[in-house]
């Protein structure tokens, strides 16, 4: 099974910066990665898919890039409603995998 | 709109066996792919198990094989997920899921809880 490596783990950062999550696959993936994020008690929620599109109704300061193996999900100007978990899931194949997520925190 | 709505989530103790649904409103089910993720509590996400629009292709995370089925009923609009022989590494948060890919749209979630 391919493996997605999220770094960092946790995140701590003020409203206003800018933020960059990292996933990693242990094999490539072409652009078949997504990401969600994830409040608590609430169901993911879709941020990204292609690993670069962003899904409709998402603000415009999130943003993807990468292909192959290394992935990036970068907010810009962080705002109160984004401080959350994130997931990257990769669907290039059977088993599909999730990153262990990216606790994101107000400093 | 687009609903997904998860059940039969309970207390069972280990050893035992118990079977979600996930009844969906709002899009053609039978035109999807669908999923059930689980987070166990405090934890990260996991996907389980995956099924195509006809049923003829079905994919399970490796812990589960042999032991979870996932079905569908197209007529019912439904999705199901069988669990047997449960362990407490089984107790989460289970999610249905719409499509194998992009998932865009989720339940709520139905709780599993194994212990004795």
């Amino acid at each position: 099974a391919i493996q997605l490596t999220q770094s960092p783990s946790s995140l701590s950062a003020s409203v206003g910066d800018r933020v960059t999550i990292t996933c990693r696959a242990s094999q490539g993936i072409s652009s078949a990665l997504v990401w969600f994020q994830q409040k608590p008690g609430r169901a993911p929620k879709l941020m990204i898919y292609d690993a670069s599109k962003l899904e409709s109704g998402v603000p415009s300061r999130f943003s993807g890039s990468g292909s192959g193996i290394d992935f990036t999900l970068t907010i810009n100007s962080l705002q109160p409603e984004d401080f959350a978990t994130y997931y990257c899931l990769q669907f290039n194949n059977f088993p599909r995998t999730f990153g262990q997520g990216t606790k994101l925190e107000i400093k | 709109e687009v609903q997904l709505v998860e059940s039969g989530g309970d207390l069972v103790q280990p050893g035992g066996s118990l079977r979600l649904s996930c009844a969906v409103s709002g899009f053609t089910f039978s035109s999807y792919w669908m999923t059930w993720v689980r987070q166990a509590p405090g934890k990260g996400l996991e996907w389980v198990a995956s099924i195509k629009q006809d049923g003829s292709e079905k994919y399970y995370v490796d812990s589960v094989k042999g032991r979870f089925t996932i079905s569908r009923d197209n007529d019912k609009n439904s999705l199901y997920l069988q669990m047997n022989s449960l362990s407490a590494e089984d107790t989460a948060l289970y999610f249905c899921a719409r499509g194998a890919s992009y998932n865009r749209y989720w339940g709520q979630g139905s709780l599993v809880t194994v212990s004795s």
